[in-house]
């Protein structure tokens, strides 16, 4: 069965930086485009950046660019994003998620990881 | 594109029929997907090209709509589908995904 397993989340400052990994197993994934979608606390969900298959395109939600980054590796199954210049806005829980097609609907997700920015 | 739901809270009795609502401020064809959340749970896909079900989910779930309009039903309520509903174009390109704020299905 596909696995997607978030790490890295944590508890960090306003403006500062963290890094998100998601482990993919039980896929081929360089078939997919990956995906990460955010949730903060009590609210509905919000699309957060896109990764092509081989990495050539990358396309984040508006609030993030310039300060996320997203990449994989796929030698070793893994999905990234690269948080900086954090803002209390910024709290949510990550999910990795598999995109199904270019534009995309999301067919399995990650069990998320928390992201708190607090002083 | 924004998405709105409606209701934001729908109340209904195990075994009753329940229809949430999606409308997109501008045309998304069939490119609207349905996902499911449970307290303290990632989303689970439930349909994608606005009617089709994803691989294992019940026939009490069915989605109908193009264009704006959209409504998901499930047709007889199981204890199990007590959860929050949402919806998601995937139209746009460069992409742009975006949710609706949620309809929260509870017991009444």
């Amino acid at each position: 069965e596909v696995q997607l397993v978030e790490s890295g989340g944590g508890l960090v400052q306003p403006g500062g930086s963290l890094r998100l990994s998601c482990a993919a197993s039980e896929f081929t994934f360089t078939a997919y485009w990956m995906t990460w979608v955010r949730q903060a606390p009590g609210k509905g969900l919000e699309w957060v950046a896109n990764i092509k298959q081989d990495g050539s395109e990358k396309y984040y939600v508006d609030s993030v660019k310039g300060r996320f980054s997203i990449s994989r590796d796929n030698a070793n199954n893994s999905l990234y994003l690269q948080m900086n210049s954090l803002r209390a806005e910024d709290t949510a829980v990550y999910y990795c998620a598999r995109a199904v097609g270019r534009i995309a609907f999301f067919d399995y997700w990650g069990q998320g990881a928390l992201v708190s920015v607090s002083s | 594109i924004v998405m709105t739901q409606s209701p934001a809270t729908l109340s209904v009795s195990p075994g009753e029929r329940a229809t949430l609502s999606c409308r997109a401020s501008q045309g998304v064809s069939s490119n609207l997907a349905w996902y499911q959340q449970k307290p303290g749970q990632a989303p689970r896909l439930l349909i994608y090209g606005a009617s089709t079900r994803d691989t294992g989910v019940p026939a009490r779930f069915s989605g109908r709509g193009s264009g704006t309009e959209f409504t998901l039903t499930i047709s007889s309520l199981q204890s199990e589908d007590f959860a929050v509903y949402y919806c998601q174009q995937y139209n746009n390109w460069p992409p742009e995904f975006t949710f609706g704020g949620g309809t929260k299905v509870e017991i009444k």
